[in-house]
């Protein structure tokens, strides 16, 4: 089992859909989660950052952390075209070194 | 500089080559990271440097791959006797500082090798 599962897809969602991306991870020493979006031959770029259990928001984009059940969460909400790209979960525990990526899921909003 | 900036942004090789790949990053960041990204998968951490040492070198594959960072700025991921397994995108990310979670990653726009 790898430390961070990450459903591929593809998701395929219209313009204006809720769209739900999520990740599951066995470290129970994790505690830093983001997400990170990816464009096609575009390096990651971070989206969101939550330290620790819990929801935080940041305009259409809210992500969700239930460390109890290994469990974190990103909402897209009224989904546009330009948010079509991969989205990777990311996470590193208090004394980590490195982030360790899910394998990304592809996102395609279509107009 | 504004971002981390990566070169050559392509690489097309023959298997057995030699090659090096060089990462810029945003000045001042003392951290640096090196990522492999293969086709349809995460990123997969090979190196991380705190300033010229490297701190972390768990993730390198083999030792036909080395990394330096002599001056702590620039870094090179060198790959010796490339393997048609080596091709992926390369990705380079620095931080403010390193050795904690709090850190905030940004990441260049990556190397692509192809090793035929």
């Amino acid at each position: 089992q790898k430390e961070v599962e990450q459903d591929p897809g593809p998701l395929s969602v219209p313009e204006g859909a809720i769209v739900s991306l999520n990740c599951t991870y066995s470290n129970s020493a994790f505690q830093y989660f983001m997400w990170y979006r990816q464009y096609s031959r575009k390096g990651p770029e971070l989206l969101m950052y939550t330290y620790s259990s819990g929801n935080k928001e940041d305009g259409r984009f809210t992500a969700q952390v239930d460390k109890s059940s290994k469990y974190i969460s990103l909402f897209i909400r009224d989904s546009q075209p330009s948010d079509s790209a991969t989205y990777l979960c990311a996470m590193i525990g208090q004394a980590g070194t490195a982030l360790i990526f899910g394998k990304g899921t592809t996102l395609s909003v279509s107009s | 500089g504004a971002g981390v900036s990566q070169t050559p942004s392509n690489k097309v090789t023959e298997k057995g080559k030699y090659v090096e790949l060089r990462c810029d990053p945003i000045s001042g960041h003392t951290a640096l990271y090196w990522y492999r990204q293969s086709l349809g998968q995460g990123p997969e951490f090979l190196i991380y440097f705190q300033g010229t040492g490297a701190a972390d070198d768990s993730g390198l594959p083999n030792d036909r791959f080395f990394a330096v960072r002599p001056e702590g700025s620039v870094s090179t991921l060198k790959i010796q006797r490339t393997e048609r397994g080596d091709s992926a995108v390369y990705l380079c990310a620095s931080s403010l500082k390193g050795n904690s979670g709090a850190n905030v990653l940004t990441f260049g726009a990556g190397s692509r090798l192809t090793v035929l």
